[in-house]
């Protein structure tokens, strides 16, 4: 079956720096995609990898290795607005998104 | 750019209404819809892949006929939800995707559709 695995919940301290992991096993592999989810509110598209490496943008970088069927979402300088779930969803080979639970992050003063 | 207006925001009706959901992408030509529904601290269930111009694929367990897809243009897709029940209240969200499955295009979501059935 297809898998994407990412923790539940995460807290940090206001400024300091998270990584975000998430596992996937699917039926082939056309790119992993990042999203932000504020409670109660839609996704937000972060970042996108189908290669391996890190791609930064800002203040989040999102790296993958396809090897290892692992990827992660590292955030800098974290501030308080960066409090959010953290969805990783893989694109199989049908191009069909497979979404992860998301991992809740805490952010504290 | 990517902008994903989804109406209403929020709905509240009687058991046995109908209610109708309009996503729709603003910027851009969204050649797939999708619908998804969203339970309180719970992932994203996707419900149905629609493309325009023809029928909604749906997930397994998604009834056909009590969420009627309509994926008329280019940039508009409609939910209806008929003969709503409590049990559907839910957080239903629709998301747009530009060029074709294999282009590795991002869904780019609307902003939800908070739906409470008395």
């Amino acid at each position: 079956g297809q898998n994407i695995d990412q923790p539940t919940e995460m807290t940090a301290t206001e400024g300091a720096i998270v990584q975000i992991n998430c596992t996937y096993q699917t039926s082939g592999f056309n790119g992993l995609f990042w999203y932000q989810q504020h409670a109660g509110e839609a996704p937000t598209f972060l970042s996108y990898n189908v290669l391996d490496g890190l791609e930064e943008k800002g203040r989040f970088s999102s790296f993958l290795s396809r090897s290892k069927g692992y990827s992660y979402l590292l955030l800098k300088e974290l501030q308080m607005k960066d409090s959010a779930s953290y969805l990783c969803a893989v694109m199989d080979s049908n191009y069909q998104l497979i979404w992860g639970a998301g991992t809740k992050l805490i952010i504290k003063p | 750019g990517a902008v994903v207006s989804q109406h209403p925001s929020w709905v509240i009706c009687k058991s046995g209404t109908s209610v109708k959901i309009e996503c729709r992408s603003l910027d851009f030509q969204a050649t797939t819809m999708f619908w998804y529904r969203q339970f309180p601290k719970q992932s994203l269930m996707l419900m149905a892949t629609s493309n325009e111009g023809s029928k909604a694929t749906y997930e397994q367990g998604v009834e056909k006929d009590k969420f009627l897809i309509n994926h008329a243009s280019l940039t508009l897709s409609t939910l209806t939800v008929t003969s709503a029940h409590p049990e559907d209240s839910s957080f239903y969200i629709c998301s747009a995707r530009a060029g074709f499955a294999g282009d590795h295009q991002p869904q780019h979501f609307g902003d939800g559709t908070r739906l409470s059935i008395l």
